[in-house]
């Protein structure tokens, strides 16, 4: 069965440095991987998803990912947090052989001024 | 949000009643989710569907039933509403079951 992981419910940046979200996977065949992002009373936006390719995946609003199959991970990460990134981060993955995306229990993002 | 549209918004109800939520979407994408929302648990997949009347159950069936009779349209009914049943449920479009997925507005369902 496939299942996510996002190990902190909380993640506390300064405005300008760098920001990582961490996102650990499972699946039984290949992982397609996506992230979204949720402001308060919104819906899920896209942000970026791996399906092949270069394992460095670049997405909106500066933010990227890197895909490690060894450790089955999907960290998102950006490079200088800004306040209006402060929002719930979700990871969340299917494999080739599912039926359906299985999401992760989300991240919230605090980006301090 | 572009493209999917759901109805109503917010909506308050007692125990017991009936509740339909309807998606609507203008993309002509082939599949559609409810899904609903709940603090630590993330997105819950309740049904699915991959064309017109082509429905299928997801992790959270119970107590829920879905019909899509056109492309654009999928309901989404609570046939004796529930307090466990208080969230917020999110539609979603995708033109492949691999494809990414693209989410509606959402809709706040309270359950008295």
């Amino acid at each position: 069965a496939q299942s996510v992981a996002q190990p902190e419910d909380q993640v506390n940046v300064a405005e300008g440095n760098p920001l990582t979200v961490k996102c650990t996977y499972s699946v039984s065949g290949n992982p397609y991987l996506f992230w979204y992002v949720q402001y308060p009373n919104r819906g899920l936006q896209f942000l970026l998803k791996y399906i092949t390719g270069d394992n460095l995946v670049k997405g909106s609003y500066g933010f990227e990912a890197e895909f490690n199959k060894s450790q089955t991970s999907f960290h998102l990460k950006k490079p200088s947090a800004l306040v209006s990134d402060s929002a719930l981060y979700f990871c969340a993955v299917r494999d080739t052989g599912g039926q359906n995306f299985v999401f992760g229990p989300g991240t919230r993002l605090s980006v301090l001024p | 949000d572009a493209g999917i549209t759901q109805s109503p918004r917010h909506k308050v109800t007692e125990t017991g009643t009936p509740v339909t939520l309807r998606c609507h979407q203008t993309e002509n994408h082939r599949y559609m989710y409810w899904y609903r929302q709940d603090p630590g648990h993330g997105l819950r997949l309740i049904h699915y569907s991959y064309g017109v009347k082509d429905t299928d159950k997801g992790e959270v069936s119970d107590g829920y039933s879905v019909s899509r009779s056109k492309t654009e349209d999928f309901l989404l009914t609570l046939e004796s509403a529930t307090s466990s049943q208080t969230s917020v449920y999110f539609c979603a479009i995708s033109r492949t079951n691999t494809d990414t997925q693209y989410f509606g507005p959402g809709t706040r369902l309270t359950v008295l």
